[in-house]
């Protein structure tokens, strides 16, 4: 049973470009879970995913920042016109039912780096 | 409002001493807690967990977290540390208004020297 996946690992964009941030969750999981993590600083939390649902997006900027997880293929994260304040680790988690009981399963992450 | 607190951003230790790594938490209610490992450019791995019952919590690579509701703690422990357990080190806590968010300390770099 393959992990949760990110890709890509690494992504570099100039200033005022689209990133794009694919999830596949582990099998069997419906629930997606987005984290931001600044250099030096800990996770936190910016959306909450079920297939075709957003069920909290509490953490997401109010602009630029949007997510999706379709009925099929990966969950996205995407930022519109990048800026410098944007380079971080973006790591996706999944679960299998949104319970708090439940271990999330972290990917490997994204690095994205804003010139 | 609930939040996490890990007091020591760095420490330093021994290979083969003890290891003990705080957290503190503020919440409201019963308290669902992880200890999360994160190796240089990976993911994170949970280590272990605590939503109920023996407040003493073994997990994966010899770890162990002993939740104390009176002092608001989940300290995790270790016997005899590996230089292989130079990570940093998340404690996190299950968010009481969304089901499955997680809050996370700032982390605690841990380094093992010889």
């Amino acid at each position: 049973n393959a992990g949760v996946m990110q890709n890509p690992r690494h992504l570099v964009r100039r200033r005022g470009q689209e990133a794009r941030l694919r999830c596949s969750p582990m099998k069997g999981h419906s629930h997606v879970y987005w984290y931001r993590q600044l250099p030096e600083e800990g996770l936190k939390f910016m959306v909450y995913l079920q297939k075709e649902n957003i069920i909290d997006e509490s953490g997401m900027p109010k602009e630029r920042f949007s997510a999706e997880f379709p009925k099929e293929g990966p969950s996205i994260l995407r930022i519109q016109q990048v800026v410098r304040g944007d380079s971080a680790a973006y790591f996706c988690a999944s679960s299998p039912n949104g319970n708090r009981q439940e271990t999330q399963y972290f990917g490997p992450g994204t690095r994205l780096l804003v010139l | 409002a609930q939040s996490v607190t890990q007091p020591d951003i760095h420490i330093t230790v021994s290979e083969g001493a003890s290891l003990e790594l705080r957290c503190n938490y503020s919440y409201g209610a019963t308290p669902y807690l992880f200890w999360y490992v994160q190796s240089p450019g990976q993911g994170l791995q949970l280590l272990l967990k605590y939503f109920s019952g023996d407040t003493l919590v073994q997990g994966i690579k010899g770890f162990e977290a002993e939740f104390k509701r009176s002092q608001s703690s989940f300290n995790l422990r270790k016997p005899s540390v590996h230089w292989s357990d130079a990570a940093e080190y998340f404690c996190a806590v299950g968010a009481t208004d969304s089901w499955g968010k997680l809050q996370f300390g700032a982390g605690t770099q841990v380094v093992v020297t010889p």
